[in-house]
């Protein structure tokens, strides 16, 4: 199985802060990343797939970089509706592996 | 709008099925991939495995004996079952839709997820 590793674990920020998650795959995933936000007691939401491409309707100030083992998800000025958990997924091959979840709060 | 409602017991006793059905609205079944995710406490998000509209299916290895998955388009639901579970396998088990679009999949329109406990 492919290892996706998040760091940080849990980050504390205020709104407005810029905030940046990164992923690490075990190995090489050419682009197949997604970017996941999670409130609780909800489902998960994707935000990004395809490592960069924005899934429509999430604000532009989510983005998402990376590319081969190393991914970025960057919150350009967190709102008060971002604080959440986010989760990084590989669908390079099966089985679809999950990060462990960074989680964003106050 | 899409809506997916997954349903089954709450409860199920060590060693028996877990059954779940996942059933779609604002949208057909056909001519997409459907999944099954679930979370708990010790493991995080677990991706259980994906069925096509066709029936053909890919299941993650570490559940594969234990495992299956079917669809019903007359209905527009599919479903899992889980055999003889443990406690491991207590978790919130969330439905979605898997999107294929330029290369990439992902789940755009996931389930609101249901718990399932397992106990005697």
């Amino acid at each position: 199985d492919i290892q996706m590793t998040q760091s940080p674990s849990s980050l504390s920020a205020s709104v407005g802060d810029r905030v940046t998650i990164t992923c690490r795959a075990s190995q090489s995933i050419s682009s197949s990343l997604n970017w996941y936000q999670q409130i609780p007691g909800k489902a998960p939401k994707v935000l990004i797939y395809g490592a960069s491409s924005l899934q429509s309707g999430v604000p532009s100030r989510f983005s998402g970089s990376g590319s081969g083992t190393d991914f970025t998800l960057t919150i350009s000025s967190l709102q008060p509706e971002d604080f959440a958990t986010y989760y990084c997924q590989q669908t390079y091959s099966n089985p679809w592996t999950f990060g462990r979840g960074t989680k964003v709060d106050i | 709008q899409v809506e997916l409602q997954e349903s089954g017991p709450g409860l199920v006793k060590p060693s028996e099925t877990l059954s779940l059905t996942c059933s779609v609205s604002g949208g057909s079944i056909s001519n997409y991939y459907w999944s099954w995710t679930r979370q708990s406490a010790g493991k995080g998000l677990e991706w259980i495995g994906r069925i096509y509209s066709s029936g053909s299916s890919n299941i993650n290895p570490s559940l594969k004996s234990r495992v299956t998955m079917s669809v019903d388009t007359s209905n527009n639901q599919f479903s899992l079952e889980l055999s003889f579970v443990t406690a491991a396998d207590t978790a919130v088990y969330y439905c979605a839709r898997v999107y294929y679009y330029d290369r990439w999949y992902y789940a755009d329109y996931w389930g609101q997820g249901t718990l399932v406990t397992v106990s005697s």
